[in-house]
């Protein structure tokens, strides 16, 4: 139980267009969803949070408007990078987790995107 | 940054050997979680250990917990091949919900 999907798994695109991604949690609800990016080498950065039906929660330094958080459902959440740029390269992660007492403590994590912006 | 800090930043072990990973953190914490990450792929959940406990085990893995010293550690025991990947702690602070912050791991191979 608890598996968390992504898609694409990999994705190239020319520099100005946007691309998305897709968050899905296969056979539970989940309340919240977090999307993370990771540089090669490096620690996962928490980009911003999202609950079920209501606006996301950015991290500081993350633009709103430039990675569009959609969590229409609860089995669903997706990231839009608007207007990519090389410097949007990158791995995003990501995860979810239930509301039910403590079970929201643990965070179920998706395979990743591989991003690359030409 | 009130992450977890892994240490050291890379262990390379032979095939049966035992790995331990050290985490430190700054604040108070709810609880803290360990996690694998295989190389270009998602994270998965290890081991959760709450504030008020100071050991767990599961399968070959046993982590301890001291709050007085802010530090964690994983120990893996009889390691094998399979266990080569990167390894991050992430604590979650005390009112901080349930959001993680990772640092920026433990690589870890296991050489046969």
């Amino acid at each position: 139980g608890a598996v968390v999907s992504q898609h694409p798994s990999r994705v190239i695109c020319k520099s100005g267009t946007s691309v998305k991604i897709e968050c899905r949690s296969l056979d539970f609800q989940a309340t919240t969803m977090f999307w993370y990016r990771q540089f090669p080498k490096q620690s996962l950065m928490l980009m911003a949070t999202s609950n079920e039906g209501s606006k996301a929660t950015y991290e500081q330094g993350v633009e709103k408007d430039k990675f569009l958080i959609n969590h229409a459902s609860l089995t669903l959440s997706t990231l839009t990078v608007t207007s990519a740029h090389p410097e949007d390269s990158s791995f995003y992660i990501c995860s979810a987790s239930t509301a039910a007492g403590k079970a929201q403590e643990t965070q179920y994590f998706g395979p990743g995107t591989r991003l690359l912006v030409l | 940054s009130q992450q977890g800090e892994e240490d050291p930043q890379a262990l390379s072990i032979q095939e049966g050997e035992n790995a331990t990973m050290n985490c430190s953190y700054k604040t108070s914490i709810n609880n803290l979680q360990w996690y694998r990450q295989n190389s270009g792929r998602g994270l998965v959940h290890l081991i959760l250990i709450r504030s008020n406990e100071r050991e767990k085990h599961s399968g070959r893995l046993r982590v301890t917990l001291d709050t007085s010293k802010k530090s964690s550690s994983l120990l893996i025991t009889a390691s094998r091949a399979a266990d080569t990947a990167s390894y991050f702690c992430a604590p979650i602070l005390t009112g901080g919900g349930n959001k993680l912050t990772f640092g920026t791991g433990t690589q870890l191979k296991v050489e046969l």
